[in-house]
């Protein structure tokens, strides 16, 4: 099993609402990635989880809040979003380090309102 | 953390052989060089990687030059199905970031 599934495929919200972003692999991978990804842009590195503990944060802001309950789980729980913050989610996962195939999700396609 | 350059986009036709090439002139000792392929609202798809000379695999092949300032992913008798963004990345073990390059978009016709 080479997937990885992300849940909710599309997300509306309001700029007070709390929701999650969720993110499954049963690859046995240890480490697993956030990226967002704009309109007509390349996916902008989020969050990395290595052995289910937060490794990278490239200083997304706190309203962004990402979670690994185990090894094969993910998630992004939003909070108090902006409408620029609207955007394609995607999550992923590897075997290990950073420069290893990264297995890529279908993505949530957000939009904040 | 080595910057890379590409196209912006190429045209091909199908059935032809298309030859992507990235730059990475600052590329360091210990980086590969991957590539993936993204289809709209699908993430991306790991393509080939590659660290010298040329690999190569099932769907395309790389080739890396002695100096490995630059590297071309080729893409064998395209389709339209292969019509994409292809991405480059330059990446090493222990590296604290990843940066997708701005991709180069390919449109193949009939």
């Amino acid at each position: 099993d080479t997937e990885v599934t992300q849940t909710p495929k599309h997300l509306v919200m309001g700029m007070t609402n709390k929701k999650s972003l969720k993110c499954e692999q049963h690859m046995g991978h240890r480490a697993m990635y956030w990226y967002k990804q704009k309109a007509k842009k390349p996916p902008e590195l989020m969050f990395v989880y290595s052995y289910e503990k937060l490794s990278i944060n490239e200083s997304v802001p706190s309203r962004f809040s990402p979670e690994c309950p185990n090894s094969s789980l993910l998630n992004l729980h939003l909070h108090a979003l902006q409408p620029e913050d609207s955007a394609l989610y995607l999550c992923a996962s590897s075997q290990g380090g950073i420069q290893e195939t990264q297995y890529f999700g279908p993505g949530t396609r957000l939009l904040v309102l | 953390l080595a910057k890379t350059t590409q196209p912006i986009s190429m045209d091909s036709y199908e059935g032809q052989e298309v030859n992507i090439t990235c730059s990475h002139n600052n590329i360091a000792t210990n980086d590969y060089i991957t590539w993936y392929q993204q289809f709209p609202s699908q993430g991306p798809r790991f393509i080939i990687q590659g660290y010298k000379t040329k690999v190569t695999n099932e769907v395309a092949s790389l080739f890396i030059p002695a100096d490995r300032k630059s590297s071309t992913l080729s893409l064998p008798r395209v389709s339209l199905s292969d019509t994409a963004v292809y991405y480059c990345l330059v990446v090493a073990p222990g590296y604290s970031t990843l940066t997708f390059g701005k991709g180069t978009m390919l449109l193949v016709s009939p």
